[in-house]
Order: structure tokens, then sequence, then C-alpha cells
């Protein structure tokens, strides 16, 4: 069963924003391989976040991850208006299993 | 990231199959996982499965099992995914994806193919 992400969420730019991302013992709760996914419509997804917390070489350092028992987070500090995108987490679910979020659609007001 | 080409648009009737093909390039092509994922109109994005490209294993999620298929061609490092009996329900952008590179994270994704169902 996907992840649980709010539909959307929205800040002003310079604002900072969380996204949570739900899961279970069986996936994100089970794993420290979460990451989470940036998607413009049209375009291929790009990984934001890998293991929860790191960040692939040339993501900004504003973008952070964070994970407690089931539930990861993906916060975006300093907004800005190219950050308007779908945001997906995603989780290892054992066995050679993987599952995404439901995705969260993010506006920059 | 590295270049995953995949093959283009496709438009199939109701009860037809599809291939989709996926060429990868600028990296070992055994050493890392292949995986697809796809994206129907309007909705999110969905793990269909993914093949070990040094072995020819595959794994795929349960709702795929039976219907999809997973292939590997080493000599052209391309990964193959087969749709068969397929519905209008199964329209979406299919996406080749790989890992390894960031552990289970997708470091890498094809540009996307739609595929269209419709009679």
């Amino acid at each position: 069963s996907a992840l649980t992400q709010p539909p959307s969420a929205s800040g002003s730019p310079g604002q900072s924003l969380t996204i949570s991302c739900t899961g279970t013992p069986r996936d994100v709760g089970g794993y420290y391989y979460v990451s989470w996914y940036q998607h413009h419509p049209g375009k291929a997804p790009k990984i934001l976040i890998y293991e929860v917390s790191k960040r692939p070489s040339g993501v900004p350092d504003r973008f952070s991850g964070s994970k407690s028992g089931s539930t990861a987070s993906l916060t975006v500090s300093g907004l800005q208006a190219e950050d308007e995108a779908d945001y997906y987490c995603s989780s290892y679910a054992g066995d050679n299993n993987y599952v995404f979020g439901t995705g969260t659609k993010v506006t920059v007001l | 990231q590295v270049p995953l080409v995949q093959s283009g648009a496709d438009v199939k009737k109701p009860g037809a199959s599809v291939k989709v093909s996926c060429e990868a390039s600028g990296y070992a092509f055994p050493s890392y996982y292949m995986h697809w994922v796809r994206q129907a109109p309007g909705q999110g994005l969905e793990w269909m499965g993914l093949i070990n490209p040094a072995d020819g294993s595959t794994t795929l999620a349960q709702r795929f099992q039976g219907r999809v298929s997973i292939t590997r061609d080493t000599s052209t490092s391309t990964v193959h995914m087969e749709v068969i009996s397929l519905r209008a329900e199964d329209t979406a952008v299919y996406y080749c994806a790989r890992s390894g590179y960031y552990s289970e994270a997708f470091d890498s994704w094809g540009q996307g193919t739609l595929v269209t169902v419709s009679s």
C-alpha cells in the first residue's frame, strides 16, 4: 500500500515547509532506505534525499530529510519559485520490494 | 546521473500487449538494478518491479505479477518491460530508473514513455 503524504503544501518564498510520509514498520519504520524525489510535470523525477537524510551531490542543502518511527519528513528551507513541483517519498519494503508515497503538490505563493 | 533512453510513445488497443525499452549507457550495466515505475494521468508514482541485470532475476509488485515481465539484453545494455492484456487503466507514463549508486534510491531516470490504451 502506498505511503501516505499530504496532497498539498504551500509557502511563500523564503519560508520553510515540511512534508510528511507515513508508512508502516514493514517499510518506512523498518529500514533507513527512505528517499525523496522532486517531479516537475513532463520531466523525469529527480532524487533529492536518500537513506533518510543524505543529499546526493548537486542537491542544495535547503532540502533535508529525517525520520521518526514509521514517518519520514522532507523539509524545504528558503522556498524558491522553482521548488514548485510534486514531491514523492519512497521506501524499501523488504524482499526487493519498494513503495512510493501518494505525492504532495507544493505551491510557492 | 547516467543516461537512460527509453523507447517512444505507443498506442495500443485493450487486450493487446506493449513492450517498452530502456537503454543504459555510461556505467557497468550488470552492476545496478533497474526498476520500472509508472504514473497514470492525475495519479502518483507507482513502483512496478525490478530486474537484476547481472543474472536476469526479477521482482514484481504483487499487483503486476502475471501481467508484467521484465527482461534484459546485456549485449545492448537494454532493459525491456512488457505488459500483456492491456486495459484502459494501464494508460500511463512508464519510467525506468536505476538504483544502487545511492543504495536503495532511484538515482537516474529515463525520460518516460507514454503508453495509451484506447479502443
